[in-house]
This record gives C-alpha cells, sequence and structure tokens, in this order.
C-alpha cells in the first residue's frame, strides 16, 4: 500500500520521560510535515522537511526536536515530556509544488500523565 | 499572518439534504485551498485541491468554489448519505515563507438517515 505511516499509533507516558515518534512515506514525496491537533482539533504545523532540510519551524518548544535521515522518512523526538504536550500528532508529506495534495498518517495520541 | 475561519463549526441535516460548508480566509495570496475529510480516530483525506487560478473543482457529488478576491470557498456535497458523517477541513497554502498550509476549524457534520 502507498501511504503515510506513522507509530505508534497511541503513546502513553509519563510526565519529563523522552519519547519518539516515527514517520514513513513510499509515495516519492519530497517534503514532509508534523502537525499537533489539540483537544479543540485545531491542527497547527509543527515543522517541514524538503529533501532532509528543515524548511518550516514554527513556534515550538526546543523539547521537540525533528530529524529527517532521508526525504522518505521524519521522525519526531520529543525530550521531557509536560502535560500540556497531549495532543494527536500528525504526520504528513507532499511534492513541494502548488497541485500536489497533503498525504496524512493516522496520526500518533500522546498521552502524558 | 493567514487566518483560516470555518462556519458553522457544525452542522446537522437529513439524509439526501444538500450540505454546503463555508470557508474563508485572511490572505488572499495563495496557491491552493484544498478540502479534507477526517473521520474520528483518522487521519485527514485530500478531498479537492483548487489552484489558485481556478475558480471550482468537482468529483463525484463534491464541488468546491474558491473566490480568492474575496477569501472565500464553499464546499458543496448533494443527496447528503450518513457516511458523508465526519469533519470537514479546508486550508490554504499561502505563498508567505515555507509555502505552509493553514487550516481551518473543521465543521463537523452529522447526516441523519
Amino acid at each position: 500500500d502507498t501511504a503515510v505511516s506513522q507509530t505508534p499509533k497511541y503513546l502513553v507516558t509519563q510526565m519529563g520521560n523522552d519519547k519518539s515518534i516515527k514517520c514513513e512515506q513510499n509515495l516519492g514525496h519530497d517534503t514532509m510535515y508534523w502537525y499537533k491537533q489539540d483537544s479543540k482539533k485545531f491542527l497547527k504545523i509543527m515543522f517541514s522537511y524538503n529533501n532532509k532540510e528543515l524548511i518550516i519551524n514554527e513556534t515550538v518548544p526546543n523539547r521537540f526536536s525533528p530529524k529527517s535521515p532521508d526525504k522518505a522518512h521524519l521522525n519526531l523526538h520529543i525530550n521531557s515530556l509536560e502535560l500540556g504536550d497531549s495532543a494527536v500528532y500528525f504526520c504528513a508529506s507532499s511534492l513541494r509544488d502548488r497541485v500536489t495534495p497533503l498525504h496524512f498518517g493516522n496520526g500518533t495520541r500522546l498521552t502524558v500523565t | 499572518k493567514q487566518e483560516v475561519t470555518q462556519i458553522p463549526a457544525a452542522l446537522s441535516v437529513p439524509e439526501g439534504e444538500n450540505l454546503v460548508l463555508n470557508c474563508s480566509f485572511t490572505d488572499s495570496a495563495i496557491y491552493n485551498l484544498q478540502w479534507f475529510r477526517q473521520d474520528p480516530g483518522k487521519g485527514l483525506t485530500s478531498l479537492l485541491l483548487i489552484q489558485s487560478s481556478q475558480r471550482e473543482q468537482t468529483s463525484g457529488r463534491l464541488n468546491a468554489s474558491l473566490d480568492k478576491s474575496s477569501g472565500r470557498s464553499t464546499l458543496y456535497i448533494a443527496a447528503s448519505q450518513p457516511g458523508d458523517s465526519a469533519t470537514y477541513l479546508c486550508a490554504v497554502k499561502g505563498k508567505a515563507a515555507g509555502n505552509k498550509l493553514t487550516f481551518g476549524g473543521g465543521t463537523r457534520v452529522l447526516v441523519k438517515p
């Protein structure tokens, strides 16, 4: 199946821990994104990489560090987790053009206790 | 700064009625506008993408219009079905740095049998 896949689907952890979310796409896209969807369902972009180069870095605490080993992968590492980090995190990919829609993964629901 | 608004936040209609979903945006310097569908616990699925030079796009029972000068888009779903129940989000790809996609808050639709 061609898709954007992210793991894990659910992540429950305690405050202060460090965790990672992985994302992979096999669509041949050159741009990947991390979005955060809060409890009110607003989607906000966090980061975007194009061919392993960071192109968007919104106002996100530096406890969040994205890593792109190649253009098909974009992982998100979070240090010193806080209660406010609880949300659903979506990975997405596209081509850096004006006509390719964004393709989303199914999300990772992070719960920090 | 681009802001995207969707009104109403929720909509309930009987099966068979046509659905009209509205999206407005503040900065008309966009490359495209996309409509997505999100089912509970799932990622977003792209429905239609309208380029800034286009006035409308159609796919089956879905038709989306774009009036860039007034900052508005409308998604029409003809002859609604219970399976159309979902949250619908619009997003604009701006010409500002990074070409990021800015999302509206979504319209939650319930089609009653």
